[in-house]
């Protein structure tokens, strides 16, 4: 079956990084997409990796590995803004996407 | 208005009423989305219209019904739902075909309690 892993939640400091990991197994790949979801809010696009690396977005990256199966975002300089779910999510060869559970992040001053 | 609307934010319903789900897209885009989040479970897609032609979700019970009148319009009809259905609805758009990745723009979603 198709299936993604990220944590549940995960605790940080203002201030520092944090990297929020996600495992997919898919049935073919077409993409992997980040969403950031503050509570009582809409999910709002963060970025997309369809080729192994990294890409940057001001204080957001995020890794792709295609052949591990694992990609990650980074969060640099945290600030309390950034407290929210994150949602992975993969693009099978259908183009169906198939989704994580969300981390939720928690920052603390 | 700009991106994604949905009405209403929040639905108290009792299991033998019926209510509608609204959401409009200001983008352009050419399909439109609903999305079931329950909490601390992935995103369950329920119905996709794209290009006019409708895709579902074959686990979807038929307590729910979609309609999609125009390219900018869906609604979710309910119908004698459940308790279990309460969870928060989001509705999505996005552009499909070209090149580039297809970017789903949600709304804020409704939040639906069914008693």
């Amino acid at each position: 079956g198709q299936n993604i892993d990220q944590p549940t939640e995960m605790t940080a400091t203002e201030g520092a990084i944090v990297q929020i990991n996600c495992t997919y197994q898919t049935s073919g790949f077409n993409g992997l997409f980040w969403y950031q979801q503050h509570a009582g809010e809409a999910p709002t696009f963060l970025s997309y990796n369809v080729l192994d690396g990294l890409e940057e977005k001001g204080r957001f990256s995020s890794f792709l590995s295609r052949s591990k199966g694992y990609s990650y975002l980074l969060l640099k300089e945290l600030q309390m803004k950034d407290s929210a779910s994150y949602l992975c999510a993969c693009m099978d060869s259908n183009y169906q996407l198939i989704w994580g559970a969300g981390t939720k992040l928690i920052i603390k001053p | 208005e700009t991106g994604v609307t949905q009405t209403p934010r929040h639905l108290v319903m009792g299991m033998t009423n019926k209510k509608s789900l609204k959401c409009e897209q200001h983008l352009g885009h050419n399909a439109m989305y609903w999305y079931k989040q329950s909490a601390k479970k992935p995103l369950e897609l329920m119905f996709v219209y794209s290009l006019e032609e409708r895709v579902e979700n074959n686990s979807v019970p038929s307590r729910f019904s979609p309609e999609c009148p125009n390219s900018s319009h869906l609604f979710l009809h309910l119908h004698t739902l459940q308790p279990e259905d309460s969870a928060l609805y989001l509705c999505a758009s996005s552009q499909k075909g070209g090149s580039g990745a297809n970017v789903l723009t949600f709304g804020a979603g409704s939040r639906l309690t069914v008693l």
